[in-house]
């Protein structure tokens, strides 16, 4: 059973305008939230974080947006550049839990120049 | 190396044929990871390394697979008999804290690709 939803699995945008990728999850225990970004032939790489005691955090051009009461985050991307074209992973686990990552299936982003 | 270190970077097996994948983790990380990855998947958990300790193993999905890190640095991950069902890509990460929910986020290795014949 797939914990964590990613939809839309692709999202094209142009250059400098906004990125928004959406993730759901199921189980409410779930208590701090990651996006990861790969690029074709490598693993993932951490982007950003967030846990349940904040509904916003920012980091330079991403912003991770938290809805508890909908089990919904978002990742926003602001600028978007070009480089940042890869699939984003959604990921979810529990803070002081069992060490596990849940991830999404992915939205594949591309920048258009 | 700087980063998590896996080999080989792909790897084609007949049917019924065992594998051994190799995991260099960063110099000095406690905690190790294997996932796999399928085709159009997100990466899905298979076990959980503290130092040499295996805490969690309850994502292999049979009993063919074994993991080691007996000196709680390099790991491996051993896959017995391959089946079809095991082709995907196996992903070894590493982080410095006692797990992924410490604020110390997964390093992740580029990944071992398997096809199995």
């Amino acid at each position: 059973d797939q914990q964590v939803k990613q939809n839309s699995p692709s999202l094209s945008v142009q250059e400098g305008r906004i990125s928004i990728l959406n993730c759901d999850y199921t189980n409410s225990m779930f208590d701090y939230f990651l996006w990861y970004k790969k690029y074709p032939a490598e693993g993932p790489t951490f982007l950003i974080s967030i846990s349940s005691i904040k509904d916003k955090n920012e980091d330079g051009r991403f912003t991770v947006f938290l809805n508890k009461s909908a089990k919904h985050l978002s990742l926003h991307i602001v600028p978007s550049q070009p480089g940042d074209s890869a699939v984003y992973f959604c990921a979810a686990t529990l803070y002081y839990g069992n060490n596990r990552l849940a991830f999404g299936k992915g939205n594949q982003v591309v920048v258009i120049p | 190396g700087a980063g998590v270190s896996q080999s080989p970077r792909y790897k084609v097996a007949k049917r019924g044929q065992d594998v051994a994948l190799r995991c260099d983790p960063i110099s000095g990380h406690v905690s190790l990871f294997w996932y796999q990855q399928a085709l159009g998947q997100g990466p899905e958990f298979l076990t959980y390394f503290q130092n040499e300790a295996q805490l969690d193993k309850s994502g292999l999905p049979s009993d063919r697979f074994f993991a080691e890190r007996p000196e709680g640095s390099v790991s491996t991950l051993k896959i017995q008999r391959t089946q079809q069902e095991d082709s995907a890509v196996y992903l070894c990460a590493s982080s410095l804290g006692l797990g992924t929910g410490y604020n110390s986020p997964l390093h992740f290795g580029n990944g071992t690709r398997l096809t199995v014949t």
